[in-house]
């Protein structure tokens, strides 16, 4: 597509219910980034993918995150046992990693009742 | 490893008046640096990327952002701010075929 893909753009979900969140970069941009944007606050790293390299997960806040990504294509965010501070907007960026211009989807906004 | 700092968390202009955002580094080799902007309801976008040359760099809507290598900084400015500016700014650094690493995020708001 002409840009990142996210989906869903919303999902309301129980606390303690598992969630799985999809983000579809450029074709042929080999980084890939996993943000979180709680209301009124900045961008908290969460994941960074590089190609075929190890992915930097320091940013996961628990051991109840945890993201693959397929090759240089599709991610996938997932969330287990959701609890109400996650709730957040959720964004994924690509870019070609030796330009570093990160491209931005429109995010999901996640929220725990 | 590198970190951004942006040292204003909310701004608040009236029209008219000029801006300079700040945003310092650190990470000692060879830096790409940008500048984000996050409109109400809309999603991040580039508002303007040095990598090398012209330390001057020009970006969309009359915004502009200098980078002084020997201060680690790349400050945003804009000589005269239009409502339609309030937004939230990001500031980020990438060092080649790294990972990008963004600022916290600066609040402008421009009053009418």
């Amino acid at each position: 597509g002409a840009g990142v893909s996210q989906s869903p753009s919303n999902k309301v979900t129980e606390k303690g219910k598992d969630v799985e969140l999809r983000c579809d970069p450029i074709s042929g941009h080999t980084a890939l980034y996993w943000y979180r944007q709680r209301l009124g606050q900045g961008l908290e790293f969460l994941i960074y993918f590089q190609g075929n390299s190890a992915p930097d997960k320091s940013g996961l806040p628990s051991d109840r995150f945890s993201a693959e990504r397929t090759g240089e294509s599709v991610s996938t965010l997932t969330i287990q046992r959701t609890q109400q501070e996650d709730s957040a907007v959720y964004l994924c960026a690509s870019s070609l990693a030796r330009f570093g211009e990160a491209f931005f989807g429109q995010g999901t906004r996640l929220t725990v009742v | 490893a590198q970190s951004v700092s942006q040292h204003n968390h909310h701004v608040i202009l009236s029209e008219a008046a000029s801006l300079e955002l700040g945003c310092n580094y650190s990470y000692g080799g060879t830096v790409n640096l940008f500048w984000y902007v996050q409109y109400p309801g809309q999603h991040l976008q580039l508002l303007l990327k040095y990598f090398s040359g012209d330390p001057l760099v020009k970006g969309i809507k009359g915004f502009e952002a200098e980078f002084i290598k020997s201060k680690f900084s790349f400050n945003l400015r804009k000589p005269s701010v239009q409502w339609s500016d309030t937004a939230e700014y990001f500031c980020a650094v990438n060092t080649n075929a790294g990972k990008s690493t963004f600022g916290d995020g600066t609040t402008l708001t421009v009053k009418p």
